[in-house]
């Protein structure tokens, strides 16, 4: 079946710094990708979603120079977390459109200190 | 707004006993529904879908859902709970207007009592 692959798994990094995180569609093409964030013990919220060779199109109340999203190719999407604060510690899962579902990545658990 | 409602945030339930996961949407066009299920610190896995056709569905884990049109329900359940069910469920409608954004209920976390 589809799989997405979404690395790194965990990260940790400090106040200030940039973090990119990687979802990948591994034997099929994905011309939309989509991010998610989720709160510890909370569903998961759409930040934006993610068109191959266009602009992504963010929700509502998602800062768009904070959260980068880059879909260059069918297969990769790219989320950075820009000068990263504590407060954007979080879950982040990607997810693209597979045949009749939707295909989820293992989730990246950012850490900021 | 076009959305899923999850009753009971928590469930907790005996092992062997019956789960039954809550789920109505709410729309006057019934929308594609997905139950996906979450284990900790991982993405999510899907566990089922209503498109159209047969509105009982039958899914991975000996979990099933039946669509109530009458009721905009879309209940999750399994006849006897497993220490291994233990975990995030969301109920997910999808609204097939082009658009292909996949929004989730608040989820409901499921406890097994051993």
């Amino acid at each position: 079946g589809a799989v997405v692959s979404q690395h790194p798994s965990r990260v940790i990094c400090k106040s200030g710094t940039s973090v990119k995180i990687e979802c990948r569609s591994l034997d099929f093409q994905a011309t939309t990708m989509f991010w998610y964030r989720q709160f510890p013990k909370q569903s998961l919220m759409l930040m934006a979603t993610s068109n191959e060779g266009s602009k992504a199109t963010y929700e509502q109340g998602v800062e768009k120079d904070k959260f980068l999203i880059n879909h260059a190719s069918l297969t990769l999407s790219t989320l950075t977390v820009t000068s990263a604060h504590p407060e954007d510690s979080s879950f982040y899962i990607c997810s693209a459109r597979t045949p009749g579902a939707y295909t989820f990545g293992s989730g990246t658990r950012l850490t900021v200190v | 707004a076009q959305s899923v409602t999850q009753l009971g945030s928590h469930v907790s339930v005996s092992e062997g006993a019956l789960v039954l996961l809550r789920c109505n949407y709410s729309s006057s066009v019934p929308p594609y529904l997905f139950w996906y299920v979450q284990y900790p610190n991982q993405g999510l896995q899907l566990l089922l879908k209503y498109t159209t056709g047969a509105t009982l569905v039958k899914g991975i884990n000996g979990f099933e859902a039946e669509f109530k049109k009458s009721e905009t329900s879309f209940h999750l359940t399994k006849p006897s709970a497993h220490m291994s069910d233990a975990a995030e469920y969301f109920c997910a409608p999808h609204y097939n207007f082009g658009n292909e954004k996949l929004t989730f209920g608040t989820g409901t976390r499921l406890t097994i009592i051993p």
